[in-house]
């Protein structure tokens, strides 16, 4: 079946600093590329949409300087959390799909704790 | 505005039971929906995927019904077992913007299932 690799899983950094986290679909080209975010006991809050080759649309609320997308080629998109803070701290996960009839397969998700 | 309600929110069962998760959706206009799994701390796992246009989907004790016209989609879980507790959670893909693969795809809040040994 279909792969999403996200990378990596668990990150803990200083605040103040960037985070990059990647998204790569193994053996599909996935056209588009969501973004999401989940609190504890929480379901996930879709923080942006990206297609290949274009701006990524972000979600109202989602500050897209804070919050880099980049989905340069049809396999790979990554979110950069830039001058995080405590309050970033949060489970990021990624889902990728290719066609608008295709099913959406997620990464494992990325940790991310900012001390 | 679409909005997805599971209920119930968390759901305990003696393993052996037959048992099934409910999905809601305001708007029917939608393109496709799926079950997920998610373990704790885990990514989400495709369970079925069922498209506007079909009624139901079958894999192995899983099967998920979806009645568009009604808003509802459900999920039926046979025999379960403790392997199965995880989070389950239905996903809506909006049509709202005709065949782009970009439409927005919104998640129910999940239903936490916990099926006891």
């Amino acid at each position: 079946g279909a792969v999403v690799s996200q990378h990596p899983s668990r990150v803990i950094c200083k605040s103040g600093t960037s985070v990059k986290i990647e998204c790569r679909s193994l053996d599909f080209q996935a056209t588009t590329m969501f973004w999401y975010r989940q609190f504890p006991k929480q379901s996930l809050m879709l923080m942006a949409t990206s297609n290949e080759g274009s701006k990524a649309t972000y979600e109202q609320g989602v500050e897209k300087d804070k919050f880099l997308i980049n989905h340069a080629s049809l396999t790979l998109s990554t979110l950069t959390v830039t001058s995080a803070h405590p309050e970033d701290s949060s489970f990021y996960i990624c889902s990728a799909t290719g066609r608008v009839n295709s099913p959406l397969h997620f990464g494992n998700g990325t940790r991310l704790t900012v001390t | 505005k679409q909005e997805v309600t599971q209920i119930p929110a968390a759901l305990s069962v003696p393993e052996g039971e037959n048992l099934v998760l409910n999905c809601s959706f305001t708007d029917s206009a939608i393109y496709n929906l799926q079950w997920f799994r998610q373990d704790p701390g885990k990514g989400l796992t495709s369970l079925l995927l069922i498209q506007s246009s079909q009624r139901e989907q079958t894999s192995g004790r899983l099967n998920a019904s979806l009645d568009k016209s009604s808003g509802r989609s459900t999920l039926y879980i046979a025999a379960s077992q403790p392997g199965d507790s995880a989070t389950y959670l239905c996903a809506v893909r909006l049509d709202s913007s005709g065949y782009s693969s970009a439409s927005k795809i919104i998640f129910g809040s999940g239903t936490r299932l916990s099926i006891r040994p």
